[in-house]
């Protein structure tokens, strides 16, 4: 079946580290999204990548980097400049024109 | 710049109730609209979307019409079941400016609670 897998579904960092969160899609999708999703809001776009070996800032991108080297991976790395990355952290893809977002079920980053 | 602004939840109903979950947005150009649906521990699941105005989405028997004049998206369900506790996130995308091509903008997101 064609998705969207996210791992580690729990992930806990230890100050002053870095730790990257895997996105893996299967959809042949040209375009990827990582979002951070807080208690009682919306979700708030980090970084996206339109084609493969570009990506672009999105609305809270301090402290975040991604890489977009295949078309179907698309790591993030909350580095240790994040200064409060506990959170869920939800990936997307999507294919052309009016096709929706498709997430993953998420992995939730907690502090040590 | 866009935005999406959804009524405040927890909404709680009993089962079979009608759900209305009221969506209002602004934007440029020409918006795609969604309703999607996050289950506790999960991610984003697509409920329904419309593309132009007028336009009428539906899926398990929730439906949201694209309505142009009041900027609006709200959701509704005739009769309300426990399994559809979840979280409910009306967003836009539009795809007219490269920009804000292939990005989405979501409301907060409204709990709703069925009781039986």
């Amino acid at each position: 079946d064609g998705g969207i897998t996210q791992s580690p579904k729990y992930l806990f960092r230890k100050e002053g580290q870095n730790v990257t969160l895997s996105c893996e899609q299967n959809l042949n999708h040209d375009a990827m999204y990582w979002y951070r999703q807080d208690p009682g809001q919306g979700l708030r776009l980090i970084y996206y990548s339109q084609i493969v070996n570009d990506f672009q800032k999105g609305d809270i991108a301090e402290g975040y980097s991604v890489s977009r080297e295949k078309k179907e991976s698309f790591p993030l790395t909350v580095t240790s400049a994040q200064k409060n990355p506990t959170a869920f952290y939800l990936c997307a893809s999507k294919g052309g024109g009016n096709q929706p977002q498709h997430f993953g079920d998420g992995t939730r980053l907690s502090i040590l | 710049g866009n935005s999406v602004t959804q009524m405040e939840g927890p909404v709680t109903l009993s089962e079979e109730a009608f759900l209305t979950i009221n969506c209002t947005y602004t934007a440029t150009g020409y918006p795609s609209l969604f309703w999607y649906v996050q289950y506790p521990g999960e991610g984003l699941q697509l409920l329904l979307k419309a593309t132009k105005a007028d336009d009428k989405g539906s899926n398990k028997g929730f439906e949201a019409t694209y309505r142009k004049e009041t900027t609006s998206f709200h959701l509704e369900k005739g009769s309300v079941q426990v399994s559809d506790s979840a979280v409910y996130f009306c967003a836009l995308s539009d795809l007219r400016y490269g920009e804000y091509g292939n990005k989405l903008v979501f409301g907060a997101g409204t709990i709703l609670r069925v009781k039986s």
